[in-house]
């Protein structure tokens, strides 16, 4: 069964840009989960789809959003960008949000550098 | 979310067995314990995950205090891919896919 991919594997933006980071889970998980890495802060939840609706979210401003689509593909889109945002963007896929079966399975990441 | 406690660093021997220890006090009767690590420049990656009773697949065994409060990720013989920085989570019904990450412990495999 082929894992959670991502796309781009590498992004360069300029300040005050918008962008838009795809995934793609693993064939029948129906939850998928963002996340941000950076070395000062960590890995870090952004937010948590399920059925194309947004069940869980956190603490970051209303410029990070996403989105599930019914073949639950996700996207997650960053608007006007601030050099802050440059870092390593995850994704992740479960057959469910919440226990037993929640076990998150990652992809490679987004590479995204803010310039 | 409920804290866990877990020593920043440890170190192992190649072929032995490491156990890694997760201190988690103020558990809730409901919150499984779920392990995930990351290795050098890749994302994390799940390892296994308990609730009450000791749990082995093929990567580790967890093994659970009768009181909950502790748990113990164990590598039965450690190889040089298993240098990584191990998590130890608490998760519970309500948080729909939020993983909270600490620190971990960054574990070292000496050839």
């Amino acid at each position: 069964k082929a894992g959670v991919t991502q796309t781009p594997r590498y992004l360069i933006k300029t300040r005050g840009q918008q962008v838009t980071l795809s995934c793609s889970p693993i064939s029948g998980h129906r939850s998928v989960s963002w996340y941000q890495q950076t070395p000062g802060q960590g890995l870090q939840f952004l937010f948590e789809y399920f059925s194309e609706t947004q069940r869980n979210k956190g603490n970051f401003p209303g410029r990070f959003s996403g989105r599930q689509f019914s073949n639950s593909r996700s996207e997650m889109n960053v608007s006007t960008l601030e050099l802050g945002d440059s870092a390593l963007y995850l994704c992740a896929s479960s057959l469910a949000p919440g226990p037993p079966k929640d076990e998150q399975y990652f992809g490679p990441g987004t590479r995204l550098t803010v310039t | 979310d409920a804290k866990t406690t877990q020593p920043n660093s440890m170190e192992s021997n190649e072929e032995e067995p490491v156990h890694l220890p997760c201190n988690h006090s103020t558990i809730s009767g409901t919150d499984y314990i779920h392990w995930y690590r990351q290795l050098p420049s890749q994302g994390p990656e799940y390892v296994i995950h308990g609730l009450t009773s000791n749990v082995n697949n093929r990567m580790a065994s967890l093994a659970i205090a009768e009181d909950r409060k502790s748990s113990t990720l164990i590598l039965h013989r450690a190889t040089l891919r298993d240098a990584a920085v191990y998590y130890c989570i608490l998760r519970d019904g309500t948080s729909y896919g939020k993983l909270t990450f600490g620190q971990g412990t960054i574990l070292t495999v000496h050839p």
